[in-house]
């Protein structure tokens, strides 16, 4: 069974930093993008950041490049999201997911995410 | 950049069939899927490739893609079918639209 199991999340100052980490099980990490979707209260999904496989490639979405960056250890199973310079529209719940494997860029598996606060 | 518009909410009796429509630019052209997400969960995928549903999804659940418009429909709508439904694709970056909130009446 595949599992995603975020944690990392928190309150933190606007100009803070954060580290996410999401945990991986029940499949072969290293033959997946993967990627962090997040969801503001209230509102809508928002595609954050994606990895391939061997961290060879990134992508981000325009709001956070510059201040968060996407890595993963495949020793690990591991996927992580580095947030600097946090700022009040950052707070929201973090999804770590998987892609699925046919073509299409569909997100197959979705972690319980993990809560992001960013407040004085 | 690319958008995907839904309506914010869709309305349905019990037994009933919803439709729920995403409409962007030759988004026929591109794969659509559709997420499900119930308040305080996280979202799960119900329609991938347009019109495929992934293991464990009721066969009620489908989806078609032509021109600028992806529907997901739900044939004999249940109760436990009322939640936020949201569609994605892909245009040099992964897109969703804002979300559709059905209502089982």
């Amino acid at each position: 069974e595949v599992q995603l199991v975020e944690s990392g999340g928190g309150l933190v100052q606007p100009g803070g930093s954060l580290r996410l980490s999401c945990a991986a099980s029940g499949f072969t990490f290293s033959s997946y993008w993967m990627s962090w979707v997040r969801q503001a209260p209230g509102k809508g999904l928002e595609w954050v950041a994606n990895i391939k496989q061997d961290g060879s490639e990134k992508y981000y979405v325009d709001s956070v490049k510059g201040r968060f960056t996407i890595s993963r250890d495949n020793a690990k199973n591991s996927l992580y999201l580095q947030m600097n310079s946090l700022r009040a529209e950052d707070t929201a719940v973090y999804y770590c997911a998987r892609r699925g494997a046919a073509a299409g860029n569909y997100f197959q598996h979705w972690g319980q995410g993990t809560l992001v606060t960013v407040s004085s | 950049s690319y958008e995907l518009t839904q309506p914010p909410s869709v309305s349905v009796s019990p037994g009933q069939t919803a439709s729920i429509t995403c409409s962007g630019d030759k988004l026929g052209d591109k794969y659509a899927c559709w997420y499900q997400q119930k308040p305080g969960q996280s979202p799960v995928l119900v329609i991938y490739q347009d019109s495929k549903r992934p293991s464990g999804i009721p066969e009620r659940f489908s989806g078609s893609n032509s021109g600028n418009t992806a529907t997901l429909t739900i044939s004999g709508t249940q109760a436990m079918d009322e939640a936020d439904y949201y569609c994605q694709a892909w245009d040099r970056a992964v897109v969703f639209g804002g979300g559709t909130k059905l209502t089982v009446l």
